[in-house]
């Protein structure tokens, strides 16, 4: 079946512009995650979702990225008057219902490439 | 101090070693243990998880784990130059509501 989409696979902003990434999880996962990987690093935690509550939103860096999910599907993460540190491969997961053996298994969508000039 | 640490390599072995890849991780509440593999430009894909303590084996990979020294592992037997890839360790509390990923180990393996 299809996997999780992000879109758009690459934003090149300009500074202070705001930008908004889309995620489109795999049909039926109720949990979806927001990540932000830096060249070499690690994937550094933003926010979750479960349905369209986020309940923890201290991984969100700054008060400039919010966060929003509707329908318990598709959600965007924006991020207000960019700058050059935001410059990141933003990625998103989702996670199916608490089966056996599946909790907290999460899959990947192929992430967005932002670059803020 | 991260919560989740890993040694960040390069690790290299030849091809049809075993690539024993480690993880310590700081806090005692968390319940879930999970390695991802990520190749060069692309998005992480599940390895293996593990909950409980002891060692759990699919295919070539097994996962190891102690929660009294906060110390999770993942051995690769028979490693192919495929396996070749950065190597993350992420840990969860019981609710999955965060993850805290290391920041990877890179493999080569060697033909």
């Amino acid at each position: 079946g299809a996997g999780v989409s992000q879109s758009p696979s690459n934003k090149v902003t300009e500074k202070g512009k705001d930008v908004e990434l889309r995620c489109d999880p795999i049909s039926g996962h109720t949990a979806l995650y927001w990540y932000r990987q830096s060249l070499g690093q690690g994937l550094e935690f933003l926010i979750y979702f479960q349905g369209n509550s986020a309940p923890d939103k201290s991984g969100l860096p700054s008060d400039r990225f919010s966060a929003e999910r509707t329908g318990g599907s598709v959600s965007t993460l924006t991020i207000q008057r960019t700058q050059q540190e935001d410059s990141a491969v933003y990625l998103c997961a989702s996670s199916p219902p608490g089966l056996a053996g599946t909790f907290g298994t999460q899959y990947f969508g192929p992430g967005t490439r932002l670059l803020v000039l | 101090q991260k919560e989740v640490e890993q040694n960040s390599g390069p690790l290299s072995v030849p091809e049809g070693a075993i690539a024993s890849l480690n993880c310590t991780y700081s806090d005692r509440g968390s319940q879930s243990f999970f390695w991802y593999r990520q190749y060069s430009g692309k998005s992480p894909e599940l390895i293996m998880f593990i909950y409980s303590n002891g060692d759990k084996e699919d295919g070539r990979f097994t996962a190891q784990l102690n929660k009294a020294s906060q110390y999770v592992s993942l051995l690769i037997r028979d490693s192919q130059p495929s396996d070749s890839a950065t190597y993350l360790c992420a840990v969860s509390p019981y609710n999955f509501n965060k993850f805290y990923f290391g920041s990877g180990t890179k493999l080569n393996v060697k033909p």
